[in-house]
């Protein structure tokens, strides 16, 4: 299994900042995925994010509001740029450890005012 | 990417066994089906997952059709610890061969005391 964390757990941000979230894995994973869940929705993956390649993002997300670094092999981040209101969700990384099952982040709660 | 169809909701009562179906009428015949639960403000968690053939873990059972249309999830004995929405995923590759998950609205079951 892998152990997961997220930093912060959970903020409130003004309209038209930014915010990075941290993730952390205990093990080196080749494959991090950022995914967002919208209040009262499924989850939707942004990108995915391998060391020392630029990430590759799913149709509706675009680098310039949602960059990701992935510096080393249990380490990424996600920034969410210049907030709006919108963007208020549950942001969540995750790995591919086995190959048999994704691992979870505890979440990041983002509320944009 | 094959699509999945499962019910909005579910009720079950405390000590009987919790039957969740899926339909993934499009599946591929290399694309396993993975099950992931989300208890209320947590990240998702793996469940079980199963290519043709039925299988068993200390959580659930997957009963998957001969035709691999559909599926059930089985909890056995559910507790008032198993609400959560329970999430039936068809596994598909990326481009760049990376596993990401694809996730639909989900089922949320609830159980009774």
């Amino acid at each position: 299994s892998a152990v997961i964390s997220q930093k912060p757990s959970r903020d409130i941000c003004q309209r038209g900042t930014s915010l990075t979230i941290q993730c952390q894995v205990d093990s080196q994973v080749t494959m991090m995925f950022w995914y967002r869940q919208q209040p009262g929705q499924s989850l939707t993956l942004i990108a995915t994010a391998n060391q020392g390649s630029e990430a590759t993002y799913e149709s509706g997300f675009v680098i310039d509001k949602f960059p990701i670094s992935r510096p080393n092999l249990t380490f990424s981040t996600l920034t969410v740029s210049n907030m709006s209101p919108e963007d208020s969700s549950i942001y969540l990384c995750s790995v591919d450890l086995t190959d048999n099952e994704q691992f979870f982040g505890p979440g990041t709660r983002l509320t944009v005012l | 990417d094959a699509k999945t169809t499962q019910p909005t909701s579910m009720d079950c009562a405390e000590g009987r066994a919790a039957n969740l179906p899926c339909n993934h009428s499009t599946i591929s015949g290399n694309e396993y089906v993975y099950w992931y639960r989300q208890i209320h403000s947590q990240g998702p968690q793996y469940i079980i997952h199963g290519l043709k053939n039925n299988e068993t873990n200390e959580m659930a059972s997957l009963i998957i059709t001969e035709d691999r249309k559909s599926s059930t999830l089985i909890l056995p004995h559910a507790t008032l610890r198993d609400t959560a929405v329970y999430y039936c995923i068809v596994r598909v590759r990326s481009l760049r061969g990376a596993q990401k998950l694809v996730f639909g609205q989900g089922t949320r079951l609830t159980i009774n005391p």
